[in-house]
């Protein structure tokens, strides 16, 4: 029962600029709460990728980027690289479920 | 580093509970929350509630109240989730994550616990 809702599934060439949306509405991200991103490779925990909407953990390559606008947030990924394969979420605060909430994810795939 | 450690994989029949544990190491325990979040097979993830190790005090999603519990031991820096009345529904894997209070990201997780319930 996702409140926030992505494509689930992308793909791009090694190199290419892919971008992952992630839905809101005026109870979480359209209240101002920030958006937050988090990488699954297969098999493995979630992994914070952005914080706070565009900003990135120390380790986090500067090829993935954030972006929040309105009800909805979008996450990029530039120079798309095999290790890019993964499961992405989004993540923020609801006031009105007075909880927090994740996307649906995404599947990212690198052809 | 911060490192949260969880216990190993349940298997439990429908009706029972289960209790998973994860222990924090590496950071002041009591300054941060930590979360509960699972993922059942092929799904996405859903946060059950969060637990502030300080005061005790904790904060269910509504879809779990009544069923899941979560309590800490400062001692030994662990915190516990236990989940009643198991159905084939609650087959999935259980992670924990800290939180900081004021801020609603969560990072680092645990390695996550495997729940399957099954007759």
């Amino acid at each position: 029962q996702s409140v926030l809702t992505q494509p689930p599934s992308v793909s791009g060439a090694p190199g290419q600029r892919v971008t992952i949306s992630c839905t809101g509405s005026s109870s979480n991200i359209g209240a101002g709460y920030d958006v937050h991103w988090y990488q699954q490779l297969p098999g493995t925990a979630p992994k914070l990728l952005i914080y706070d909407s565009s900003n990135r953990p120390s380790e986090v390559p500067d090829r993935f980027s954030g972006s929040k606008f309105g009800t909805s947030a979008s996450l990029a990924i530039s120079g798309l690289q095999a290790e890019d394969e993964a499961d992405y979420y989004c993540q923020s605060y609801d006031s009105g479920l007075s909880g927090y909430v994740f996307g649906t994810g995404t599947k990212v795939t690198v052809l | 580093q911060v490192q949260l450690v969880q216990s190993g994989a349940e298997v439990k029949k429908p009706g029972a509970s289960v209790k998973v544990s994860c222990k924090a190491s590496e950071y002041t325990f009591t300054n941060y929350y930590i979360h509960w979040v699972r993922q059942a097979p092929g799904h996405g993830l859903e946060w059950m509630g969060v637990i502030n190790p300080r005061a005790g005090s904790t904060s269910s999603a509504q879809r779990f109240l009544g069923r899941v519990t979560m309590t800490r031991d400062t001692s030994t820096r662990t915190v516990y989730m236990e989940l009643s009345s198991l159905g084939s529904e609650d087959t999935a894997m259980y992670y924990c994550a800290r939180g900081t209070p004021g801020l609603n990201w969560f990072d680092p997780w645990g390695q996550g616990t495997m729940v399957s319930v099954s007759s």
